[in-house]
């Protein structure tokens, strides 16, 4: 079965870091641009980064642009977001997304950060 | 402000079809065949249901269809079923910033 499994969320305050991973199963991440996705509570959905399948081209939304870093391990089959500086309006459920054709086909069931003091 | 514009909610009975636009601009919806629309049930992820404007993935039924014209895309679900209700998320690759999203909006089979 194909899988993505988000883990790594919690409750930090504001300026902590949280690294977040993705874990795939059923198919071979290395054959595949992969993005984070994110939504706070009770809002829409929010493109968050995008890496390409070997890492070659990175890109991120302004929002998180200098304090979030995406990165991949394709011998884990794992993706990976690195979040510093983090801000109140950073809570939101983080999805770890397959990117095929320009659509997202495969998304995780989500890991929630919550950045309040 | 999301930078696709989605009506906030439609409804429509058991049965019946309904539409549901999402407006961009020629940046974005306007300029790529690379429209999707994705469906969520309340506390689950979201379902890829249409891909390059008017694809459906494997297992999507044939009730769900996508269209495009000029900066406005389209998601249409006929033969309204309960399991339908749900919110439903257009998204449009973009170019220089990738990916945008719609506001959602919520269906409600009445």
């Amino acid at each position: 079965e194909v899988q993505l499994v988000e883990s790594g969320g919690g409750l930090v305050q504001p300026g902590e870091s949280l690294r977040l991973s993705c874990a795939a199963s059923g198919f071979t991440l290395s054959g595949y641009s992969m993005s984070w996705v994110r939504q706070a509570p009770g809002k829409g959905l929010e493109w968050v980064s995008y890496i390409s399948s070997s890492s070659a081209t990175i890109l991120y939304a302004d929002s998180v642009k200098g304090r979030f870093t995406i990165s991949r391990d394709n011998a884990k089959n794992s993706l990976y977001l690195q979040m510093n500086s983090l801000r109140a309006d950073d809570t939101a459920v983080y999805y770890c997304t397959r990117e095929s054709g320009y659509a997202f086909d495969i998304w995780g069931r989500g890991t929630v950060v919550t950045v309040s003091s | 402000q999301s930078a696709l514009t989605q009506p906030p909610s439609a409804s429509g009975s058991r049965g019946q079809s309904v539409t549901i636009s999402c407006t961009g601009s020629s940046s974005d919806v306007g300029a790529y065949n690379f429209v999707s629309w994705y469906q969520q049930h309340p506390g689950k992820a979201p379902k890829l249901m249409i891909y390059e404007v008017s694809k459906r993935p494997s297992g999507v039924p044939d009730r769900f269809s996508g269209s495009k014209s000029g900066n406005t895309a389209s998601l249409t679900v006929s033969g309204l079923q309960a399991d339908d209700e749900a919110d439903y998320y257009c998204s449009s690759y973009a170019g220089s910033n990738p990916w945008v999203f719609g506001g959602g909006t919520k269906l409600t089979v009445l």
